[in-house]
């Protein structure tokens, strides 16, 4: 299986801090990457797709990069809605598998 | 608008079967894929399979011998069976639409129904 390790694992922040999350998969996975945001009892959100791809409906204060191993999202300037916990996926091989988590609380 | 919604019993005990069933609005069953995934505090995150083609279907190979998963496309449904559970298998399950152009992706999710497995 592909092994996907997110950092941090956890980070705090205030409205309007630009916050970055990295991603490394434990082999090539090309751009077949997404993320995703889970807060507590409420449906999960596709955020990203292909690496850098913004899902419809999705501020554009979120942006996303990467390729091979290496891949980062970041959020240009923190809104009340995203103090929640974002995963990575990839999709390049099955299991399809997700990294541990990133959550990001208020500070 | 689509929308998901997991339902199945809260508690089941070791050794028995879990069964969930995912409604879908909106959209047809049989005009997509879906997908299972579930939170355990331990695993976190774990891709269980999806079904495809009316039928088809590919599961995480470390649940395969204990899974199913079906369509119900008369109810509009897809459903999940897992059987003999243990208390590892206690998690929130999610279902999930399967978006596929260039890639895949789950850009439709359920909130996600809480199994806990106990005696």
């Amino acid at each position: 299986d592909i092994q996907m390790t997110q950092s941090p694992s956890s980070l705090s922040g205030v409205v309007g801090d630009r916050v970055t999350i990295t991603c490394r998969a434990s082999e090539n996975i090309v751009t077949y990457l997404n993320w995703y945001r889970l807060k507590p009892g409420k449906a999960p959100e596709l955020l990203i797709y292909e690496a850098s791809r913004l899902q419809s409906g999705v501020p554009s204060t979120f942006s996303a990069s990467g390729s091979g191993t290496d891949f980062t999202l970041t959020i240009t300037s923190l809104q009340p809605d995203d103090f929640a916990t974002y995963y990575c996926q990839q999709s390049s091989s099955i299991p399809y598998t997700f990294g541990q988590g990133t959550r990001l609380d208020l500070k | 608008q689509v929308q998901l919604q997991e339902s199945g019993p809260g508690l089941v005990k070791p050794s028995e079967t879990l069964s969930l069933t995912c409604t879908v609005s909106g959209v047809s069953v049989d005009s997509h894929f879906w997908s299972w995934i579930r939170q355990s505090p331990g695993r976190g995150l774990e891709w269980i399979g999806y079904i495809f083609y009316s039928g088809s279907t590919t599961s995480n190979p470390s649940l395969e011998s204990r899974i199913t998963i079906s369509e119900d496309s008369s109810r509009n449904q897809i459903s999940l069976k897992l059987t003999s559970v243990t208390a590892a298998d206690t998690a929130v399950y999610y279902c999930a639409r399967v978006s596929l152009s260039s890639a895949s992706y789950l850009d439709k999710w359920g909130p996600g129904t809480l199994v806990t497995v106990s005696s």
